[in-house]
């Protein structure tokens, strides 16, 4: 089945302690991107990948961290995570390149972060 | 730079009503693609439509219509005869070229049975 897979589901954590969520995808899609989503704001963009090894700002990047080693594998770090930080973070994946800007981005079922 | 408004920030209706959701937009790019995403209680993101700017035909899908005009840089959203499974946030976005969707707000939806 075509998915894109993030986990955990569910994270508490505190203030500075280092964590990861993971994001996978079984499409081969060339486009990877991380959202978080804050009532009112709507989906904000954090960071995106064109391909492997190419990754760039988004719109919040601040905080963050991303790397692009393999082409279906696109994590998220935060190295301090902040109260600030807390919200519902998605990934998604799509085709890439001219032509394929009217793919749809396939979304992860979110990672739902809380940090004390 | 691009941006997408959604105006109503929740609306409730009572079920069968017909309710329309809008979409404006901003963009400086001659091509670019309109989205609708839904979020149900449940939390993900599923896909309704795409709309590329080359192309303003109206589209119906069952009870769901979107009316696109670039004279007036919208892309609104229909549901016709309301259901309570309707309920949701609903997302409008823009992708220019290079990738980068931006969304709207959201727009909540309550029906009412």
């Amino acid at each position: 089945e075509a998915q894109v897979t993030q986990n955990p589901r569910y994270l508490i954590t505190v203030t500075g302690k280092k964590l990861t969520v993971t994001c996978s995808q079984n499409m081969n899609h060339e486009y990877m991107s991380w959202y978080r989503q804050d009532p009112g704001l709507g989906l904000r963009q954090i960071y995106y990948s064109m391909n492997v090894e190419v990754t760039d700002k988004g719109d919040v990047p601040e905080g963050y961290k991303v790397s692009r080693k393999e082409k279906r594998n696109f994590p998220l770090i935060l190295e301090s995570p902040s109260p600030n930080q807390t919200s519902l973070y998605f990934c998604a994946s799509s085709l890439s390149g001219t032509g394929s800007y009217n793919s749809p981005l396939h979304f992860g079922n979110g990672t739902r972060l809380t940090v004390t | 730079a691009q941006k997408v408004t959604q105006a109503q920030t929740e609306i409730s209706v009572v079920e069968k009503e017909d309710v329309t959701l809008d979409c404006v937009y901003e963009t400086r790019d001659t091509t670019y693609y309109l989205f609708w995403y839904k979020q149900p209680p449940s939390g993900e993101l599923v896909f309704l439509i795409r709309r590329n700017s080359f192309d303003e035909q109206n589209e119906i899908s069952g009870r769901y219509s979107w009316n696109f005009q670039k004279s007036t840089s919208s892309f609104n959203f229909t549901i016709t005869a309301s259901q309570v499974v309707d309920s949701a946030v609903y997302f409008c976005a823009l992708r220019e070229y290079g990738n980068k969707l931006v969304f709207g707000a959201g727009t909540i939806l309550r029906v009412k049975s």
